[in-house]
């Protein structure tokens, strides 16, 4: 399988301002998503990052708080926007080679504390 | 959205014990997989099962893929302290709908394991 690497790892924001989290895939991957984990809780999908394209958010997500791209088969970034203290968390880049029944593997996370 | 209820919510057990944890949807599910997220880390991908009725090992780890296609079942035995961690059930639902292709998660199993 893919390994993916995140950056930062880590990163601690004041209210308002806005965070880049970058994605990076040792191998083309078919699908590359957008999770989010918050403390204790399970992962939530944020958005699918589609190549060349907008990104397909799912409900309670949309694009001016959460924008996504994705210039390759290898490359997503999400962005946090005008953050607030309820947007700490974890944010988790995941990947998929091949149909949606193929194993899906998952980057190391950032875990984002905004104050 | 599909929605996979987990169980039990955490355990507290000795090394040496079994453990047990299992997996229920409403919906059909046509693949199970099974994840453990240690601390600071992302999910990795432990078992995965694609036929009812399935029974699949790895290593101490054994899952099971219902007859009914709606619930699955993890046990891992003789527990190790290395086995601490948080365990997920996570299926694409089947096709037809909104959520083809996408991973849900269940909210997740917290092990703890004492030496």
């Amino acid at each position: 399988s893919a390994v993916i690497s995140q950056k930062p790892s880590r990163d601690i924001c004041q209210r308002g301002t806005s965070l880049t989290i970058q994605c990076q895939v040792d191998s083309q991957v078919t699908m590359m998503f957008w999770y989010r984990q918050q403390p204790g809780q399970s992962l939530t999908l944020i958005a699918t990052a589609n190549q060349g394209s907008e990104a397909t958010y799912e409900s309670g997500f949309v694009i001016d708080k959460f924008p996504i791209s994705r210039p390759n088969l290898t490359f997503s970034t999400l962005t946090v926007s005008n953050m607030s203290p309820e947007d700490s968390s974890i944010y988790l880049c995941s990947g998929r080679q091949g149909g949606p029944y193929n194993e899906q593997f998952f980057g190391p996370g950032t875990r984002l504390t905004v104050l | 959205g599909q929605q996979l209820n987990q169980s039990p919510q955490s355990m507290f057990i000795q090394e040496g014990e079994d453990v047990s944890m299992n997996c229920t949807s409403s919906s059909i599910f046509n693949t199970w997989l099974w994840y453990k997220q240690d601390p600071g880390e992302g999910p990795v991908l432990l078992i995965a099962l694609y036929k009812a009725g399935e029974l699949t090992s790895n290593g101490r780890l054994t899952a099971q893929f219902g007859i009914t296609r709606k619930d699955s079942f993890l046990n891992i035995s003789a527990s190790i302290p290395s086995d601490v961690g948080i365990y997920f059930c996570a299926g694409p639902p089947g096709a037809g709908g909104t959520s083809y292709g996408k991973l849900t998660f269940g909210q997740g199993t917290i092990l703890t394991v004492h030496p």
